[in-house]
């Protein structure tokens, strides 16, 4: 079976650092994704993984270890605009299998 | 165009009524996902078009859920006498070959069945 978890809801202060954590247990993996996703709109491309270590794209930063099944993503000076969902997704075969999406509510 | 375009962006439908949501992917892209994504979910695979080639419809919920890409661009949803539980956004994407290619959405067509 699929299984991709990750936390529900999560909370931070503007001007912090956050991390969002993502576990999978796939039957196949060719890559994992990062989307966000803002009420209303479509899911947009943060980033992408294949191997495993950290990949830096200017205040959001994504992690995996393929051995853990392991994937974070970390958003640095946090805006009151990156409250939204987060969702992460594992690529198995051509298609994307989502997690349920972290909602981030960033306060004053 | 550039971007996934989908229509209608909104649709109310009388249950047991058929309706049809079309999805316009990014010119040149092979590759076109659908998904359904119901209120504080993930989004949920229906069905992938490499072309015209539907490869894969394990997603689709009943036989009254049907897509098409006849000439392997637009493609159309169509979902057969409704029910409430086909209430949800049904979103598009698409995408260069490759697993490495980033998969873009659409803004997606909200579905209401009353």
């Amino acid at each position: 079976g699929q299984n991709i978890d990750q936390p529900t809801e999560m909370t931070a202060t503007e001007g912090a650092i956050v991390q969002i954590n993502c576990t999978y247990q796939t039957s196949g993996f060719n890559g994992l994704f990062w989307y966000q996703q803002h009420a209303g709109e479509a899911p947009t491309f943060l980033s992408y993984n294949v191997l495993d270590g950290l990949e830096e794209k200017g205040r959001f930063s994504s992690f995996l270890s393929r051995s853990k099944g392991y994937s974070y993503l970390l958003l640095k000076e946090l805006q009151m605009k990156d409250s939204a969902s987060y969702l992460c997704a594992v690529r198995h075969t051509d298609k994307l299998i989502f997690g349920t999406g972290t909602r981030l509510q960033v306060f004053p | 165009g550039a971007g996934v375009s989908q229509s209608p962006r909104y649709k109310v439908a009388k249950r047991g009524q058929d309706v049809a949501l079309r999805c316009d992917p990014i010119s040149g892209h092979v590759s076109l996902f659908w998904y359904q994504q119901a209120l504080g979910q993930g989004p949920e695979f229906l069905t992938y078009f490499q072309n015209e080639a539907q490869l894969d419809k394990s997603g689709l919920p009943s036989d009254r859920f049907f897509a098409e890409r006849p000439e392997g661009s637009v493609s159309t949803l169509k979902i057969q006498r409704t029910q409430q539980e086909d209430s949800a956004v049904y979103l598009c994407a698409s995408s260069r070959l490759g697993f490495g290619n980033t998969i873009y959405f659409g803004e997606g067509s909200w579905l209401t069945v009353v």
